[in-house]
């Protein structure tokens, strides 16, 4: 597509439930990014994957946050058992294969509110 | 561990005024720096990047930031800011693990 697609745009959940969040990069893209923002809490650094694989996992907050990727494409970010400190807007964001350019292009993100 | 500092959380200026966003980053060795701005109701876009070269870099909008290697800085300025330049300005740092680390942006509110 033109963009970084994510859906959904909204989500409202109550506390326990699993949610799913999915990005569709730009097609072509390697490289596939998963940031958290939240007020006061800049981007928040969680997945990173290269095609299919995720070199990096070092910023998954908690064995309640796991992402896949397929295809070297779509990605989904689940969060089993969400809590009320899940709160925030999800951002995916694609690129070449670093470090050609390291220009990341965002999607618009989902926002995710558990009550 | 790596990180990228943003000095200014809120930052308020009159239309015309001069603007010094300031941005530390903690990493050694070879590294790529960025500034991203989020307008209102709009996803993260670039606004400029730093690889190699000539340090004083140029971005969209009148836009420019000063590579200072010696103090690990990477500081954002425009001489002369608009009202549409309303946004939240977020620095990043890059290394060659392929993570790009954000700090905790800068946001930005100019008054007509």
């Amino acid at each position: 597509g033109a963009g970084v697609s994510q859906s959904p745009s909204n989500k409202v959940t109550e506390k326990g439930k699993d949610v799913e969040l999915r990005c569709d990069p730009i097609s072509g893209h390697t490289a596939l990014y998963w940031y958290r923002q939240s007020l006061g809490q800049g981007l928040e650094f969680l997945i990173y994957f290269q095609g299919n694989s995720a070199p990096d996992k070092s910023g998954l907050p908690s064995d309640r946050f796991s992402a896949e990727r397929t295809g070297g494409s779509v990605s989904t970010l689940t969060i089993q058992r969400t809590q009320q400190e899940d709160s925030a807007v999800y951002l995916c964001a694609s690129s070449f294969k670093p470090p050609n350019t390291g220009e990341l292009f965002f999607g618009e993100g989902s926002r995710l509110t558990v009550l | 561990a790596q990180s990228v500092s943003q000095h200014n959380h809120h930052v308020i200026l009159s239309e015309a005024a001069s603007l010094e966003l300031g941005c530390n980053y903690s990493y050694g060795g070879t590294v790529n720096l960025f500034w991203y701005v989020q307008y209102p109701g709009q996803h993260l876009q670039l606004l400029l990047k730093y690889f190699s070269g000539d340090p004083l870099v140029k971005g969209i909008k009148g836009f420019e930031a000063e590579f200072i290697k010696s103090k690990f800085s990477f500081n954002l300025r425009k001489p002369s800011v608009q009202w549409s330049d309303t946004a939240e300005y977020f620095c990043a740092a890059y290394n060659q693990g392929g993570k790009l680390i954000f700090g905790q942006g800068t946001e930005l509110s100019v008054k007509p």
